[in-house]
């Protein structure tokens, strides 16, 4: 079945960029997500991707879907110490069905 | 914006107990769910409602039930809870197959079992 797979933690310097990935295993995959949590608080949307795109870029966020690889990368420009969260990658699960599934999460720690 | 709001943010219950965690969303939406969170393995999906009465086992569904009376309220239901359900739960609703597929998610509800 589909599986969304990250890495756990990411530590950077504030200033630095931060690059978390993602990979994937359906390749009928629509929409791409990157969610973001903040401490003690539920998921956001951060930013999408739709599978017939390669980039999207949006101010501080570059998203990059690479569809041979299924890898999908998020790059947080001039990391601050407010980027501190946990950042979920998701995929659908099928189409059509509002179901998503989830990547483990990657913690980014933002040091001053 | 679209608000779904989970009625307890913390609570702790006694192994055996019977827990109810109730969510409402205000957008019409079709589709609500309930996920699990646990630390490094990320969200996982318990149960999901397409529809008024109408629900779906997720990935995890044992020890678990849900009910969906009326479209905007998905409850979960843990009829005698264990120290393993231990963990934060997340709701989330979306509209109907369109648009981006967005879930739309309340703060959670981190549940202790003693």
């Amino acid at each position: 079945g589909e599986d969304v797979e990250q890495s756990l933690f990411l530590s950077v310097r504030e200033g630095d960029s931060s690059v978390i990935n993602c990979t994937y295993t359906d390749s009928s995959s629509t929409y791409l997500y990157w969610y973001k949590q903040e401490p003690g608080a539920g998921l956001q949307l951060l930013t999408y991707i739709f599978s017939n795109m390669d980039m999207k870029q949006d101010q501080r966020l570059t998203v990059l879907l690479n569809k041979k690889d299924k890898h999908l990368s998020l790059r947080i420009a001039d990391t601050q110490t407010g980027d501190s969260a946990i950042y979920f990658c998701a995929a659908p699960r099928t189409s059509n069905t509002g179901k998503l599934i989830f990547g483990q999460g990657t913690t980014l720690q933002v040091k001053p | 914006d679209v608000k779904v709001t989970q009625s307890s943010r913390y609570l702790v219950k006694r192994t055996g107990e019977k827990v109810f965690l109730e969510c409402v969303q205000d957008m019409d939406h079709e589709n609500m769910f309930w996920y699990r969170q646990d630390p490094g393995l990320g969200l996982r999906l318990i149960y999901f409602s397409y529809d008024v009465k109408m629900k779906e086992k997720g990935d995890i569904p044992e020890g678990y039930s849900v009910s969906r009376e009326k479209k905007e309220r998905f409850s979960l239901i843990l009829e005698s809870a264990s120290t393993n359900q231990t963990s934060m739960y997340l709701c989330a609703s979306s509209p109907e197959s369109r648009g981006t597929g967005e879930l739309f998610f309340g703060e959670g509800s981190r549940l202790t079992v003693l």
